[in-house]
């Protein structure tokens, strides 16, 4: 298996633009998390989905996040519409259970000018 | 609030030398506990998992768990400095996903 892939691996944009992050999961892998880091507050849970149902999405900062996975192979996470403070690294992950160890895509590090 | 805490760091420590790094989590209910390796610019990387109390050892790493302590730890024997990185300690609360602490930087020394 190819991992966690996630796309694009850098994303310039500007405030107010929409952005848009992709992932595919590691096949077979029943949860996807999408987390994000910055310097300030480390790694964040964002969203995590369990066989393609969202199940808690506490941590999305704001009604300009959302996130979707319309099939086990795809996920999206969107910003709309984008504000310099969400400038940070954005990860995807999978894992075949809740209580196992996930495994990480090679991230996505979206800058907003 | 769910808690995993680390020392920031940096922990610098000479070759050879053994890195001890710490981590404390608030959930009593966790059950399992992970330590992710990450290099600058990259993703974290799975090295080690335990899930009972005691200590698990695969090669130059140790991971040791006291959940009466809620206490989690990991030893490097014998560091190298390939070994620089920030380690990240993940703790699952009861019944959701993977939180992880703020990382311990590691610089290793030749």
């Amino acid at each position: 298996d190819a991992g966690v892939i996630q796309s694009p691996r850098h994303e310039v944009t500007e405030m107010g633009q929409e952005v848009t992050l992709r992932c595919k999961p590691i096949s077979g892998h029943d949860y996807l998390f999408w987390y994000r880091q910055t310097m300030m507050r480390g790694l964040e849970l964002l969203i995590y989905f369990n066989n393609n149902v969202p199940i808690d999405d506490s941590g999305m900062p704001e009604d300009r996040f959302s996130a979707k996975m319309p099939n086990a192979s795809f996920s999206t996470l969107k910003i709309q519409p984008s504000e310099p403070r969400d400038s940070a690294v954005y990860f995807c992950a999978s894992s075949s259970g809740m209580n196992t160890e996930a495994f990480f895509g090679q991230g996505t590090r979206l800058t907003v000018v | 609030q769910k808690e995993v805490e680390q020392n920031s760091g940096p922990l610098s420590v000479p070759e050879g030398a053994i890195a001890s790094l710490n981590c404390t989590y608030s959930d009593r209910g966790s059950q399992s506990f992970f330590w992710y390796r990450q290099y600058s610019g990259k993703s974290p990387e799975l090295i080690m998992s335990i899930y009972s109390n005691g200590d698990k050892e695969d090669g130059r790493f140790t991971a040791q768990l006291n959940k009466a302590s809620q206490y989690v730890s990991l030893l490097i024997r014998d560091s190298q400095p390939s070994d620089s990185a920030t380690y990240l300690c993940a703790v699952p609360p009861a019944g959701t996903a993977l939180i992880f602490g703020k990382g311990t930087t590691l610089s290793v020394s030749s």
